[in-house]
C-alpha cells in the first residue's frame, strides 16, 4: 500500500475553504485516492474517492495533479461541524484490500 | 450509504472478564468485516480481517485467542475480548465492505468503547 503524507492539523474559520494536502509518492497504476472523515468517538465516514483530475460531490472536491503523486481534498465554506479528522488513504482498485490508516489530519474550524 | 450498528456503544468492565461486541450490517450483506482499534489520539489500527463462514486473518501482534472473532453470518460479525485488562481499554470499531460503489469502500460502525477497570 502507498504511503500517504498529510498534515498534522489545520485551523480555519467558518466559512472559508479549507484545503487539506496529501502526499503520495510512490502510488500505483492501479491506486484509487480515498478521504475518510472521522469525528470523535465515532466511526470514520467515506467522503470522497477519485483516480485522476477533479471529483466532487455534495460534500467536498478531490483535486488529483497528472503525475497523481499528490492529491488535495477541498471543503468549501466549512461550518463548526466540520470539525474532525481527515484521513487520506490510497486503495489498489479492485480488490477487498484492508484500510491502513495514516495518522490524518486534525482539522479545527473556529467561528 | 450502508448502515451498520455496534452493540454495545460502550461498556465497562472488570479486570479479567470477557466482553462481548456486535457488529451488524443493517440493510446489506457483508461478506467481509473488518475490526479496529484506536486508542486516544491515535489512528485506527487494523487487528483482523473476518470472512463469512471462515476463520478470521488477524494482523500482526494480535493475539488470536485474546480477541475472539465470529462471523457466522453475512450481517453479524463478533469480538470477544477474554480476560480483559486495562491494557486493552480503547475504543473498537467495526466495517463491512461489499455494498459501495467505490474501490474498497468501507462503511464503519459507530464504535465500542470498552474500559476495562
Amino acid at each position: 500500500l502507498a504511503k500517504t503524507t498529510q498534515p498534522i492539523s489545520m485551523d480555519s474559520y467558518e466559512g472559508q475553504e479549507v484545503n487539506i494536502t496529501c502526499s503520495h509518492n510512490n502510488i500505483a497504476t492501479n491506486d484509487y485516492i480515498t478521504w475518510y472523515q472521522q469525528f470523535p468517538s465515532q466511526g470514520p465516514r467515506f467522503i470522497i474517492q477519485g483516480y485522476k483530475t477533479k471529483v466532487t460531490n455534495e460534500v467536498a472536491s478531490l483535486f488529483i495533479p497528472a503525475d497523481r503523486k499528490s492529491s488535495t481534498l477541498s471543503l468549501p465554506r466549512v461550518s463548526l461541524s466540520d470539525t474532525a479528522v481527515y484521513y487520506c488513504l490510497v486503495l489498489y482498485g479492485g480488490s477487498q484490500g484492508n484500510l491502513i490508516f495514516g495518522k490524518g489530519t486534525k482539522l479545527s474550524v473556529k467561528p | 450509504g450502508a448502515v451498520v450498528s455496534q452493540h454495545p456503544s460502550w461498556v465497562i468492565c472488570k479486570s479479567g472478564t470477557s466482553v462481548k461486541i456486535e457488529c451488524r450490517s443493517l440493510d446489506f450483506q457483508a461478506t467481509t468485516m473488518f475490526w479496529y482499534r484506536q486508542f486516544p489520539k491515535q489512528s485506527l489500527m487494523l487487528m483482523a480481517t473476518s470472512n463469512e463462514g471462515s476463520k478470521a486473518t488477524y494482523e500482526q501482534g494480535v493475539e488470536k485467542d485474546k480477541f475472539l472473532i465470529n462471523h457466522a453470518s453475512l450481517t453479524l460479525s463478533t469480538l470477544t475480548v477474554t480476560s480483559a485488562h486495562p491494557e486493552d481499554s480503547s475504543f473498537y470499531i467495526c466495517s463491512c465492505y461489499g455494498a459501495g460503489g467505490f474501490y474498497n469502500e468501507q462503511f464503519f460502525g459507530p464504535g465500542t468503547r470498552l474500559t476495562v477497570l
